[in-house]
C-alpha cells in the first residue's frame, strides 16, 4: 500500500521569493511520484513526475522536485514565486503495481505582492 | 484543458432529479476514471474503466452509475442524490500498458455539483 503526507496545509510566500512544498511518501514498490496543481475552479494539471530516471525532475513553470529515497521525500521547489503560482498543490504516489494513485491532502499556496 | 473535457461545468440538482455528467478524452488513452473531490478531503477514486471494462468500483453508492460506451467517453449517471454528494467530480484518463504499469493520469476541469 502507498500513502502520501504533505507536511504543510498552507504556505504563504512573497512574490519573488523561493517556494518549498514538502511531501513524504510510503510505498511498497519502486514508486512513481507526481505533483499536480489545481487553480480555483479548475481541474488538476500535471507539474512534473518522477519515474526512476533522474532524481531531480524539472517541470513546467519553473518548478522542480527532488526524489530522495533515503528520506522518502519528494519536495517541490521554485526559486522565485509568481502571483500566478497561487493555487493548491497535490503530491501523488503510485506504486506502479496498478493504476491507483494516492493523493496527499494538498497544500494551498498564497503569494503576497 | 482540451485533452480531457467535461460537461456540464456546473450542475445544481434536487434530490429527486436524474442527471448525467459527461467526460470525453481526446488523447487516445484506454483507461478512464471518475474521482470525487470534496472540501478538505483528499481525492477519492470512484470508478475505473480499462478498455471499456469496469475494473474498480470503490464502494460507491448505487445512486452513482457509470457508463463507458467506448474508450473516449465516460458518463456518470446520477439519481436520488443527497446533499453530501455535493462536490467537484473529476474525470481523468491514462494509457495503461501491459503488466499493469501505470502512466500519468490527465484530468479534466471537473463538474461542480450542488445537490439541494
Amino acid at each position: 500500500a502507498q500513502s502520501v503526507t504533505q507536511l504543510d496545509s498552507h504556505v504563504s510566500v512573497s512574490e519573488g521569493t523561493p517556494v518549498l512544498l514538502r511531501c513524504n511518501y510510503s510505498s511498497s514498490y519502486s514508486p512513481s511520484l507526481f505533483w499536480y496543481v489545481q487553480h480555483p475552479n479548475k481541474g488538476l494539471q500535471l507539474l512534473l513526475k518522477y519515474t526512476s530516471a533522474a532524481t531531480l525532475v524539472k517541470g513546467i513553470n519553473g518548478f522542480e522536485a527532488e526524489f530522495k529515497k533515503s528520506e522518502t521525500s519528494f519536495h517541490l521547489t521554485k526559486p522565485s514565486a509568481h502571483m500566478s503560482d497561487a493555487a493548491e498543490y497535490f503530491c501523488v504516489v503510485s506504486d506502479r503495481a496498478d493504476y491507483k494513485l494516492s493523493f496527499g491532502a494538498g497544500t494551498t499556496v498564497t503569494v503576497r505582492a | 484543458e482540451t485533452g480531457v473535457t467535461q460537461t456540464p461545468r456546473h450542475l445544481v440538482m434536487g434530490m429527486t432529479n436524474k442527471k448525467s455528467l459527461k467526460c470525453e478524452q481526446h488523447l487516445g488513452h484506454n483507461a478512464m476514471y471518475w474521482y470525487k473531490q470534496s472540501a478538505k478531503k483528499p481525492l477519492e477514486l470512484m470508478f475505473v474503466y480499462n478498455f471499456k471494462e469496469q475494473t474498480e468500483n470503490n464502494s460507491v453508492p448505487s445512486r452513482f452509475s457509470p457508463e463507458c460506451p467506448n474508450s473516449s467517453h465516460l458518463f456518470l449517471h446520477l439519481h436520488t442524490l443527497q446533499p453530501e454528494d455535493s462536490a467537484l467530480y473529476l474525470c481523468a484518463s491514462s494509457q495503461e500498458r501491459s503488466g499493469g504499469f501505470t502512466d500519468t493520469q490527465y484530468f479534466g476541469p471537473g463538474t461542480r455539483l450542488t445537490v439541494l
